[in-house]
């Protein structure tokens, strides 16, 4: 009952690849979050979900994938990987009583996704 | 735009205090978070507000001015276990949480 899990923690893949970033969470928290964390930017979000089936856009989605059919997991595709998408990528979650962000995240460890 | 301001870096000494600021432009507010990031780790939470104050939670206590769009955080009794990167974020009016890039602590013996 690890809380939140993220695999693979370091991937190493090619341009053009197709890569998949799983999440997977315990809680059932309704809201999870896919972010991505680069030397000089703040997090940046590129979706997130409120519920099984409910996903958004964040700041940066272009280049990605997410689905959610059920509540615990949350993966995120990279259908066409670029170098541009190099990077430590965050999945969080939250309990979310009030919206997506009035309560604290939770965060997996981070996969760090290194694209050649 | 919305932009969140937070200093790169600080330096501070074992057993001091230190504080680091945060100043926000946000369209809305509805609440402010810090988080603390160790190297190679994921944030994890230390505190929240939403109203004007000072929130105390042991070592660390977190201010809030709405008015000045302003907090910062204290961190008191330096240990070198808190060398780490504090994130400030500001939860706007669509309750989007905006990031600011990070204040890099480096505690020194």
């Amino acid at each position: 009952d690890a809380g939140i899990t993220q695999s693979p923690r370091y991937k190493i893949t090619e341009t053009g690849r197709q890569v998949t970033l799983m999440c997977h969470q315990t809680w059932s928290h309704s809201y999870m979050f896919w972010y991505r964390q680069d030397l000089g930017h703040g997090l940046r979000l590129i979706y997130y979900s409120a519920a099984a089936d409910i996903t958004d856009k964040g700041e940066v989605p272009d280049g990605y994938v997410v689905s959610r059919s059920k509540t615990e997991n949350f993966p995120l595709t990279l259908e066409s990987a670029t170098r541009s998408q190099t990077s430590v990528y965050f999945c969080a979650s939250s309990v979310g009583t009030s919206g997506p962000n009035t309560g604290e995240l939770f965060f997996g460890e981070g996969s760090r996704l290194t694209v050649l | 735009g919305q932009n969140i301001d937070q200093p790169t870096e600080m330096t501070a000494t074992e057993g001091a205090i230190v504080q680091i600021n945060c100043t926000y432009q946000t369209s809305g507010f509805n609440g402010l978070f810090w988080y603390q990031q160790h190297a190679g780790e994921a944030p994890t939470f230390l505190s929240y507000n939403v109203l004007d104050g000072l929130e105390e939670k042991g070592r660390f206590s977190s201010f809030l001015s709405r008015s000045k769009g302003y907090s910062y955080l204290l961190l008191k009794e330096l240990q070198m276990k808190d060398s780490a990167s504090y994130l400030c974020a500001v939860v706007d009016s669509n309750y989007q949480l905006i990031w600011g890039a990070g204040t890099k602590l480096i505690i020194k013996p």
